[in-house]
């Protein structure tokens, strides 16, 4: 059984850029949550798919947004990238109404130069 | 809005000592509570969480955690550690209403537990 999966695992980008992540969830689950994680501090929710919607969010940018398709794989994007984008994003899947849990993809690493 | 503080950025333990991890977490309504674990250049593994009932909680490898409602603390305990615990662990609230959660987790900033032979 597949675990969350996320792609890629690395990439260097450049401010201004615009950068695009990619989630495919645990088999079975429908909900797809993404965070982001400085180095040194904890994950940050940025937001949160189900039923293909944007159903909570994080205080994040609009630069950040998303899309859940109907295969409830995900992807997060990010416009105009800062320096301060540089960081592990992590997506995160669980059952639509469970009680929390998640389960966590091993990340991608975005820096930004 | 909710917080999460873990009292101790670092902890260094000998192995086969005992070791706790402190929490504590701040709430205006009722939460669920967990700790994961992060090894090096990998994502986020659920130890353990209280949802409900009993307030000492047992997970994987040996941890578990007391929920202590008053003190607004969730500590994590562990009787004797292995070199393979180092790592670093965080503890998470999830706000609840009507049972459900909708997953939106509050992390603390994480201990790095560091288990030397």
């Amino acid at each position: 059984d597949a675990g969350v999966t996320q792609s890629p695992t690395h990439l260097i980008k450049t401010r201004g850029q615009q950068v695009t992540l990619r989630c495919s969830p645990k088999s079975g689950h429908d909900t797809v949550s993404w965070y982001q994680q400085a180095l040194g501090q904890g994950p940050q929710f940025i937001f949160q798919y189900y039923e293909e919607e944007e159903r909570q969010r994080g205080n994040f940018p609009d630069r950040f947004s998303g899309h859940q398709f109907p295969n409830y794989s995900s992807e997060l994007n990010v416009n105009a990238l800062l320096l301060g984008d540089s960081a592990l994003y992590l997506c995160a899947s669980s059952t639509g109404l469970a009680t929390g849990e998640l389960f966590f993809g091993e990340g991608s690493r975005l820096t930004v130069l | 809005a909710q917080s999460v503080t873990q009292l101790d950025s670092q902890v260094p333990v000998f192995e086969e000592a005992p070791v706790e991890l402190r929490c504590n977490y701040s709430s205006s309504v009722s939460v669920y509570l967990f700790w994961y674990v992060q090894y090096p250049n990998q994502g986020l593994q659920l130890l353990l969480k209280y949802l409900s009932g009993s307030t000492l909680v047992k997970g994987i490898n040996g941890f578990e955690a007391e929920f202590n409602k008053s003190q607004t603390s969730f500590h994590l305990r562990k009787p004797s550690v292995h070199i393979s615990d180092t790592a670093e662990y965080f503890c998470a609230v999830s706000v609840y209403a009507g049972g459900t959660s909708y997953g939106k987790l509050t992390f603390g900033q994480g201990t790095i537990l560091t288990v030397h032979p």
